[in-house]
């Protein structure tokens, strides 16, 4: 079935740095989403990308769909101490069915101050 | 507030006796799905529905049990719960809207039910 390579598994970084994070597949996506999970909750949706190409921003975080559909990346500018957490991709595909999303085993991100 | 909520958030519970997690959306979501999160192997889906009514089996549903009788709450059962499922479960929902595009809505989550069975 589809999978996905997200990497780094873990990034420990300084507080100020910036932090650049991805999202491949051997297969295509119509729709990447990125999303947030802090110690102890759930998943919280950060930045969802619906075209080939398309970069968009939400804050001090902008996320890109890669150009072949196969990948996506997600940036974090001055980084902040709350930006701690698991940083998960994910992405859809019409033939899967709505709502069914493939997840990438997370980025764990610890901001030093 | 639109929200995805789950009941209990923390619940531990031995050996084989039976017990539901439930879960209700206030979104009006045709789609609701259950994972569960272990170190190391990310977020598996259990259980999913499309509708009322509709459900199948995700890639780990060994163990579990499902019903949508109401489009807003889909609960997960355990009947009898073994120290394998220990573990984090979450909750989602999404629209089944597809856009001219062809892009689905994304999956919005619970806060979380963390289980141990002893």
């Amino acid at each position: 079935g589809q999978q996905l390579n997200q990497s780094p598994q873990s990034m420990f970084i300084q507080e100020g740095e910036d932090v650049s994070m991805n999202c491949t597949s051997s297969s295509i996506f119509n729709t990447w989403l990125w999303y947030k999970q802090d110690p102890g909750e759930g998943p919280v949706l950060l930045i969802a990308l619906y075209k080939a190409g398309e970069l968009t921003s939400n804050g001090r975080l902008t996320a890109q769909f890669g150009t072949t559909r196969k990948d996506s990346f997600l940036n974090i500018s001055a980084s902040i101490p709350s930006d701690v957490g698991i940083y998960f991709c994910a992405g859809q595909l019409r033939n899967f069915g709505a709502g069914k999303s493939t997840f990438g085993d997370g980025t764990t991100l610890t901001v030093k101050p | 507030e639109a929200q995805v909520t789950q009941n209990p958030r923390y619940l531990i519970t031995v050996t084989g006796k039976k017990l539901t997690v439930t879960c209700s959306q206030n979104m009006n979501h045709e789609y609701m799905s259950w994972y569960r999160q272990d170190p190391g192997l990310g977020l598996r889906q259990i259980y999913y529905s499309m509708n009322v009514e509709v459900t199948d089996k995700g890639d780990v549903p060994e163990g579990y049990k499902v019903s949508r009788k109401e489009k807003r709450n889909f609960p997960l059962i355990l009947e009898s719960p073994s120290p394998n499922q220990t573990s984090l479960y979450f909750c989602a929902s999404s629209s089944t809207s597809t856009h001219q595009d062809g892009y689905q809505e994304p999956q919005y989550f619970g806060p979380g039910t963390r289980l141990l069975v002893l």
